[in-house]
């Protein structure tokens, strides 16, 4: 079936510094979605983007959706303990295009 | 913002017991709820899709029997665990949308089976 990769499974940041998380399909998506899950809770809706080659800012968060609509990243920049979680990738395929397929996430650890 | 609360958020139980977890879309109509499971440190598996008023669609290898879905209405779905044996203990979380809009999730209910 469809498949979402994203890597790296585990990001250890030092604050202050950036980061990136990058997701690949081998099918065309849709759209993307990006979630963030803290420790314990559950999964919260970040940003969904569409359009190729789409650019959405969240203060230091900056995501963009490939020009074939097969890849996506999320950027952090000035990490801050406040960024610890796992974030998720989630596309919906063509095909299937009211089911999201979620990437395997990237927990990301913050040293002071 | 979309609001999807999911219940109970905690259940310890005796091997045997069947379970049932409740999910409500609070402020608006979902057409679609989806019911998921999640190992510690890993993504979340996609169990079935629920639309109101039909049955639900499982994903492979989810067996619909064990796990049994109802939709009733547009702002609840439940998610019956009949017969729970320990390897069927795992966080469950379910999300519901509206037509062409993103998932949103509900709490999540940590289910252990003794």
């Amino acid at each position: 079936g469809q498949q979402v990769m994203q890597i790296p499974q585990y990001q250890h940041v030092q604050e202050g510094e950036d980061f990136t998380t990058y997701c690949n399909s081998s099918t065309t998506l849709s759209n993307i979605q990006w979630y963030k899950q803290r420790p314990g809770g559950h999964p919260v809706f970040l940003i969904q983007l569409v359009k190729s080659g789409e650019v959405k800012k969240q203060k230091r968060l900056t995501f963009q959706f490939g020009e074939a609509k097969k890849n996506s990243s999320l950027h952090i920049t000035a990490t801050q303990t406040t960024d610890v979680g796992t974030y998720f990738c989630a596309g919906t395929h063509i095909i299937n295009d009211y089911k999201l397929s979620f990437g395997a996430g990237t927990t990301v650890t913050v040293r002071a | 913002g979309a609001v999807v609360s999911q219940h109970p958020s905690r259940v310890i139980c005796k091997s045997g017991t069947s379970v049932k977890i409740e999910c409500r879309s609070l402020d608006f109509q979902a057409t679609t709820m989806f019911w998921y499971r999640q190992f510690p440190k890993q993504s979340l598996m996609l169990m079935a899709t629920s639309n109101e008023g039909s049955k639900a669609t499982y994903e492979q290898g989810v067996e619909k029997d064990k796990f049994l879905i109802n939709h009733a209405s547009l702002t609840l779905s439940t998610l019956t665990v009949t017969s729970a044996h320990p390897e069927d203990s795992s966080f469950y979380i379910c999300s519901a949308r509206e037509a062409q809009k993103p998932q949103h999730f509900g709490d999540g209910t940590r289910l252990s089976i003794l």
